[in-house]
């Protein structure tokens, strides 16, 4: 079964400060990896998903992570944070194939002051 | 809007009453998935259809549990007699493909509070 450890359940940076939410999982086969992001009020939203390829994966909002797969990690980084992604911030799993039920972390939220 | 819909979005219902969610994923999406999220903590895999067949169920999904796709196209999830431990967030997905790795598209999720 796969499981996903989220480092920082709730981060305060100000605007312009630079961003890293950690992220490990757990399984034994070939995975997919996606970081979703829920802003107050909205519904989950895709920020950026790995399939293959390239380890690292820019997404939207100046937002990016990169696969390490020695390390089972999958870390978001942003360089210059801004008010308006404040938000929860969700790393997920799920198994290359198959059903592809995802597995997600507990969360991290993102507080930003102006 | 063409995005995963979910109605209601919010149920307030007594201990020991059914409710019934409904979940339209995107058009032409095979795939549907709901997921339950309770407070600080993220969403947990309930179950997942393949068009009209639900192929898995989590251990999460009780007896009073059970969700249907009859036409392959919008979803229901029922739960019979609540309990106050129902009380989440849930949330359907969809995604495309019958086959190999595609992103899932998230509904805005529907709030049941049994009290």
């Amino acid at each position: 079964a796969q499981s996903v450890s989220q480092h920082n359940h709730h981060v305060i940076l100000s605007e312009a400060a630079s961003l890293e939410l950690g992220c490990n999982y757990s399984y034994g086969g070939t995975v997919n990896l996606f970081w979703y992001v829920q802003y107050p009020g909205q519904h989950l939203q895709l920020l950026l998903k790995y399939f293959s390829g390239d380890p690292l994966v820019k997404g939207i909002k100046g937002f990016e992570a990169e696969f390490i797969k020695s390390k089972f990690s999958f870390n978001l980084r942003k360089p210059s944070v801004q008010w308006s992604d404040t938000a929860e911030y969700f790393c997920a799993v799920n198994a290359r194939g198959g059903y592809q039920k995802v597995t997600f972390g507990i969360g991290t939220k993102l507080q930003v002051i102006p | 809007d063409t995005g995963v819909s979910q109605n209601p979005r919010h149920k307030i219902t007594k201990r020991g009453q059914n409710v019934t969610f409904r979940c339209d994923p995107i058009s032409e999406h095979n795939r549907l998935y709901w997921y339950r999220q309770t407070l600080g903590q993220g969403p947990e895999f309930l179950t997942y259809f393949q068009n009209e067949a639900q192929l898995e169920k989590s251990r999460l999904l009780s007896d009073r549990f059970s969700a249907e796709r009859p036409k392959g196209s919008f979803s229901t999830l029922e739960i019979q007699r609540t309990e106050q431990g129902d009380s989440a967030m849930y949330l359907c997905a969809s995604s495309q493909g019958l086959a190999g790795d595609y992103e899932q598209y998230f509904g805005p999720g529907t709030r049941l509070t049994v009290t």
